[in-house]
């Protein structure tokens, strides 16, 4: 157990929806980072916030947009959800948003756009 | 930019034989490296890393990776694999200015332990 918490595990939704999926990181991790993991595209990171802030952005679609509470959970909404964001989408943390430290990563959640 | 390559997608191994998964990096100045495992409906694993020192790094699950910087190569290794082991396997590097934000991953192996 990576003590990275996402939910729900899996989520079957409709094309034009919205959901929110949830991350709590590792007790003491102030660094979220988020990813979508694809068959075709492998893992790709999405979003990072350190601290309640945004720290970094990558490849994230403007119909996607994530947030960091002050407890330090995150959640990444997705809107006018397509098909093609079927995937699993990954949280990870760790201490810092700098230095040698690695991520450590959530079980994930699995989205179905049908 | 930087990349990384996982050349095979996947590899067979029979069980008790050495494992080799193979991971070649492309990043500037000296760099991060990394190892994760992903087991069916389940998260990545870290299992370990490479910054400095010696080039022989050891991990969990009696894993182990060999840096060579001249063959820019971030091999894994362990010398008796276990049907356990079957999973698909990440090799990440990221050059040491900026965060973790910045480790690219690689395609990923699908490693085989055959009974």
């Amino acid at each position: 157990d990576s003590g990275v918490t996402q939910t729900p595990k899996h989520l079957i939704t409709a094309t034009g929806q919205r959901v929110t999926l949830r991350c709590s990181p590792r007790s003491g991790d102030l660094s979220v980072y988020w990813y979508q993991q694809s068959l075709d595209q492998g893992l790709q990171f999405l979003i990072q916030y350190y601290n309640g802030e945004e720290r970094a952005k990558g490849n994230i679609l403007e119909r996607f947009s994530a947030q960091q509470f002050p407890d330090l959970h995150s959640e990444l909404n997705l809107s006018s959800l397509e098909l093609g964001d079927s995937a699993l989408y990954f949280c990870a943390s760790s201490v810092r948003g700098a230095g040698t430290a690695e991520a450590f990563f959530g079980q994930g959640t699995r989205l179905t756009v049908v | 930019a930087q990349s990384v390559a996982q050349p095979e997608d996947q590899v067979n191994v029979a069980e008790g034989n050495p494992l080799t998964v193979k991971c070649t990096y492309s990043v500037s100045g000296n760099p991060y490296l990394f190892w994760y495992v992903q087991y069916p409906n389940r998260g990545l694993q870290f299992l370990l890393k490479y910054i400095t020192g010696d080039n022989l790094v050891k991990g969990s699950y009696g894993f182990e990776a060999e840096f060579n910087k001249s063959q820019t190569s971030f091999h894994l290794k362990k010398p008796s694999a276990l049907v356990s082991d079957s999973a698909l396997y990440f090799c990440a590097a990221r050059a040491p200015s900026g965060g973790y934000q910045k480790v690219t991953f690689g395609t990923g192996t699908k490693l085989q332990v055959i009974p």
